[in-house]
């Protein structure tokens, strides 16, 4: 297992467009973690799913963005109309049903780099 | 509403001496804690953790000391490496399979 994987690592693009990013989760893990970084913060918390269910979305996920994992693997979140507010790394983690210390540990992909111009 | 706070920025250390970084919380609902490290341009890399029925976990030469009554947690590096350099965050969580919630992190530079 080589861990989380998001693609693509950089995406530039122009403001008002449409943008999409891909998590690949570790096999097995069923929840999965949107994520954003600022410069000079830590992450902030985007949304969550266990297995195909959205469970939680936070305020900061507007009407713009929408996240989906439709067979309980991989996600996608999409950015419609990007602003340059949103130019951000954008993470995602994901974490073992296995109850304990062990499941509570979210394990992050390398990010995706948006930057809106 | 930062609900976990890490108040140093930026921390040098010499080589072989102990890094200790410092970490706070305001949610008496946070029962789980953990360290992360971060390179640039990479994800967090899990570092370690502890339970809130904890006071102390260690591994290697990562200790993580939890106090409760304070809502403090401090993570100590003993011997710190230059490998070591790079920005470390903590996080909490309130529930098992919750969002976390981070600080802003502290950049470690250890000076060989």
């Amino acid at each position: 297992d080589t861990g989380v994987s998001q693609n693509p690592r950089h995406k530039i693009t122009k403001r008002g467009q449409n943008v999409t990013f891909r998590c690949d989760p570790i096999s097995e893990h069923n929840r999965l973690y949107w994520y954003r970084q600022t410069l000079g913060q830590g992450p902030e918390f985007l949304t969550y799913f266990q297995n195909e269910a959205q469970l939680e979305k936070s305020r900061l996920l507007s009407d713009r963005f929408s996240a989906e994992r439709p067979k309980g693997s991989f996600s996608t979140l999409e950015i419609q109309r990007t602003e340059q507010g949103d130019s951000a790394m954008y993470l995602c983690a994901s974490s073992s049903p296995v109850r304990g210390p062990v499941g509570d540990t979210q394990y992050f992909g390398p990010g995706t780099r948006l930057t809106v111009l | 509403d930062q609900q976990v706070k890490q108040n140093s920025p930026s921390l040098s250390v010499q080589e072989g001496r102990i890094s200790i970084l410092n970490c706070d919380y305001t949610n008496s609902m946070f029962d789980y804690f953990l360290w992360y490290k971060k390179y640039p341009a990479e994800g967090p890399t899990f570092l370690i953790s502890i339970s809130s029925i904890k006071d102390k976990n260690e591994d290697g030469r990562f200790t993580v000391f939890l106090n409760k009554s304070a809502k403090h947690l401090s993570l100590h590096i003993v011997p710190s490496q230059p490998g070591d350099s790079a920005v470390y965050f903590c996080a909490a969580s309130a529930n098992t399979g919750n969002q976390f919630y981070f600080g802003t992190g502290t950049s470690l530079t250890v000076i060989p």
